[in-house]
């Protein structure tokens, strides 16, 4: 059974720059949520996607969106990149639109925005 | 408005002895709590997890309290162990676990041998 992966790793942006992050579910798994971890912070939610549509947004504004995809995999793209944006992005895949314990997180993607 | 708090950044526990983390919420909807661990470079892992219509869970060497009038929660684990150093995520949801996860921001427990 494959875990959560996510791509890249580690990313380095300049100030108004897009970028998109990748994350490839659990086997098995239809949902994806995604989340920001900045420094010294817990993560944060961003927005839930279960079988392809956004179900459920935390507070966060529209130059965050999101993909899911027939596969389940999922894109987080951000727009505009401002500074405070440098954080983890964690992504936690599930069956079924549900938190909890049924959540599992891949390793993240540390962006650093300059 | 942090509505999960960790007032505690870091505690520093003898191996063998009890480590103790704790964890207030002020949102009244929250009837679902979740203790996540973090090593560094991973994601964070699901622990264990408790049901507001309890006040208690065990597994294992890790036991969950919880307080629901003073709206506190508690990680017990006895007895510790070196593995057990990490950063540990205090979690609430409403509608018992279906809607989003609201983090803490974390507690670093070290285990000093």
């Amino acid at each position: 059974e494959t875990g959560v992966t996510q791509s890249p790793t580690h990313l380095i942006k300049t100030r108004g720059q897009q970028v998109t992050l990748r994350c490839s579910s659990q086997s098995g798994h239809n949902t994806v949520s995604w989340y920001q971890q900045a420094l010294g912070q817990g993560p944060q939610f961003i927005f839930q996607y279960y079988r392809e549509e956004e179900n459920g947004r935390g507070n966060f504004p529209p130059r965050f969106s999101g993909l899911q995809f027939p596969n389940y995999s999922s894109e987080l793209n951000v727009n505009a990149l401002e500074l405070d944006d440098s954080a983890l992005y964690l992504c936690a895949s599930s069956f079924g639109a549900a938190g909890g314990e049924t959540q599992y997180f891949g390793p993240g993607t540390r962006l650093l925005v300059l | 408005d942090q509505q999960v708090k960790q007032n505690s950044p870091s505690l520093s526990v003898q191996e063998g002895r009890i480590s103790i983390l704790n964890c207030d919420y002020t949102n009244s909807m929250f009837d679902y709590f979740l203790w996540y661990k973090k090593y560094p470079a991973e994601g964070p892992t699901f622990l264990i997890s408790i049901s507001s219509i309890k006040d208690k869970n065990e597994d294992g060497r890790f036991t969950v309290f919880l307080n629901k009038s003073a709206k506190h929660l508690s990680l017990h684990i006895v007895p510790s162990q070196p593995g057990d150093s990490a950063v540990y995520f205090c979690a609430a949801s409403a509608n018992f676990g279906n809607e989003k996860l609201t983090f803490g921001t974390g507690t670093r427990l070290t285990i000093i041998p």
